[in-house]
């Protein structure tokens, strides 16, 4: 079962640079992805999305990764700012069910002013 | 900036009581959600809900779990006995639109903890 308590990975970054989180995840039959971002004692805030037929998303600020063939995700964010720290977590679907959603333990973000 | 809201931020309760959670979606949105997190560990999926109904639910999601949308803009999530590890954060999200259908960015409240003695 799962452990109580999970450790995060934690990345830490100077303010400005780049930032690259990254997610690997398990079911080749995902078709549908999304990055949210949960500051301490708020919900998950969505970020960014991509669908499986393709590689590469930009947003704001952000981009997402896309790698079907090794199962990996990854979310670039650009000039690292300080109200970028948080927990950063990818999220699975197979379209058509949230029954499938299976979220990610995700990556604690520390920004160094 | 529309949001979800939920009610309250934290409820104590005794094991086997029943609570109800509340939420306050967003208002033009037509689906509803709720997801919880241990402690901890990762945040998972519950339920769905759309058009007075559940559309998907979870293996969490047992008898002892029910949702309602009792009017136009309260959705809730009732455990009728509680049980210690009930004891979680509880997400209320919304969106307009479902992900099979397309982009569904979903909006999450700031969640209830529920503490289960």
């Amino acid at each position: 079962g799962e452990s109580v308590g999970l450790h995060l990975p934690t990345l830490s970054v100077q303010e400005g640079d780049n930032s690259i989180i990254n997610c690997a995840y398990s079911n080749s039959a995902s078709d549908y992805f999304i990055w949210y971002k949960q500051e301490s004692g708020k919900g998950p805030q969505f970020i960014i999305d991509i669908r499986s037929n393709m590689d590469k998303r930009q947003g704001q600020r952000v981009t997402v990764l896309l790698n079907k063939t090794v199962k990996h995700l990854s979310l670039q964010i650009a000039a690292t700012q300080p109200g970028d720290s948080a927990v950063y977590f990818c999220a699975e679907i197979i379209s058509g069910g949230y029954q499938k959603v299976t979220f990610g333990i995700g990556t604690k973000l520390q920004v160094i002013p | 900036e529309p949001e979800v809201t939920q009610t309250p931020s934290h409820q104590v309760t005794q094991m086997g009581q029943e609570v109800i959670l509340r939420c306050v979606p967003i208002s033009n949105h037509l689906y509803f959600y709720w997801y919880r997190q241990i402690l901890g560990q990762k945040v998972e999926f519950l339920v769905s809900f759309y058009n007075n109904e559940i559309s998907e639910k979870s293996e969490i999601f047992d008898d002892q779990f029910s949702v309602e949308r009792p009017d136009g803009s309260n959705f809730t999530l009732k455990i009728r006995s509680t049980k210690l590890e009930d004891s979680a954060m509880y997400f209320c999200a919304s969106s307009a639109v479902g992900a099979s259908v397309g982009t569904d960015t979903q909006y999450f409240g700031p969640g209830t903890r529920l503490t289960v003695l």
